[in-house]
């Protein structure tokens, strides 16, 4: 198994460009979750996804858009890049059950500079 | 709202000595919590959880953690510490509130491990 795989790994956006981050799963996790991580601000939740079809917003959402049409995939959607949106960003999944009692599994990250 | 905040952005011990990182709660029903490590440039990765069994928790690598309720804490210790024990820590909490659908974060605490 893969895990959580993450791409692209970095990335140089102009203010203003579009961009799509990929995630992809292959554990058939129910739950899939974007967290954005900058300094000293720990993860903060963008969105998240309970099944194929199904998201919701977390802490952090705006500027930002998901879809989840498989349960393998949940990619991030950035429409128009602000630097504001420099940060590094982890894509997470966690298997069905009991609340979240189970772990998250991570990806490597996407570090993304918006320039 | 859930949330959890952690004491000191950085923590430094010697080899061999104890490490205790701070954690506390804030939730108006029972929560799980959890800490997570994060080496350099990798996603995180579960150290334990709590989930309303046992209060005292042992984790992976020599860690272990205890759920005091009066203390609203959550306070992460190794008797000993390893150099390869040098990462940054974050403590997370969910709770019934967000139907434990939903991981949030404290800012993180960065163990430096000296000879």
């Amino acid at each position: 198994n893969a895990g959580v795989t993450q791409t692209p790994k970095f990335r140089i956006l102009k203010i203003g460009q579009s961009m799509t981050l990929q995630c992809t799963q292959d554990m058939n996790h129910n739950y899939m979750y974007w967290y954005r991580q900058d300094p000293g601000m720990g993860l903060k939740l963008i969105y998240y996804s309970v099944g194929a079809g199904i998201t919701d917003k977390g802490e952090v959402p705006n500027g930002y858009n998901v879809s989840r049409s498989t349960t393998e995939d949940f990619p991030l959607r950035l429409e128009l890049a602000a630097p504001s949106q420099t940060s590094v960003y982890f894509c997470a999944s966690r298997p069905p059950g009991q609340g979240s009692g189970e772990k998250l599994f991570f990806g490597s990250g996407t570090q993304l500079s918006v320039l | 709202a859930q949330s959890v905040t952690q004491l000191g952005s950085h923590v430094s011990v010697s080899e061999g000595a104890l490490v205790l990182l701070r954690c506390n709660y804030s939730s108006s029903v029972p929560p799980y919590l959890f800490w997570y490590v994060q080496y350099p440039n990798q996603g995180l990765q579960l150290l334990l959880k709590y989930t309303s069994a046992a209060t005292l928790v042992k984790g992976i690598n020599g860690f272990e953690a205890e759920f005091k309720k009066s203390e609203t804490s959550f306070h992460l210790t190794k008797p000993s510490a390893h150099m390869s024990d040098a990462a940054e820590y974050f403590c997370a909490v969910s709770d019934r509130d967000t139907g434990f659908q939903k991981l949030v974060f404290g800012t993180g605490t960065r163990l430096l491990v000296s000879p």
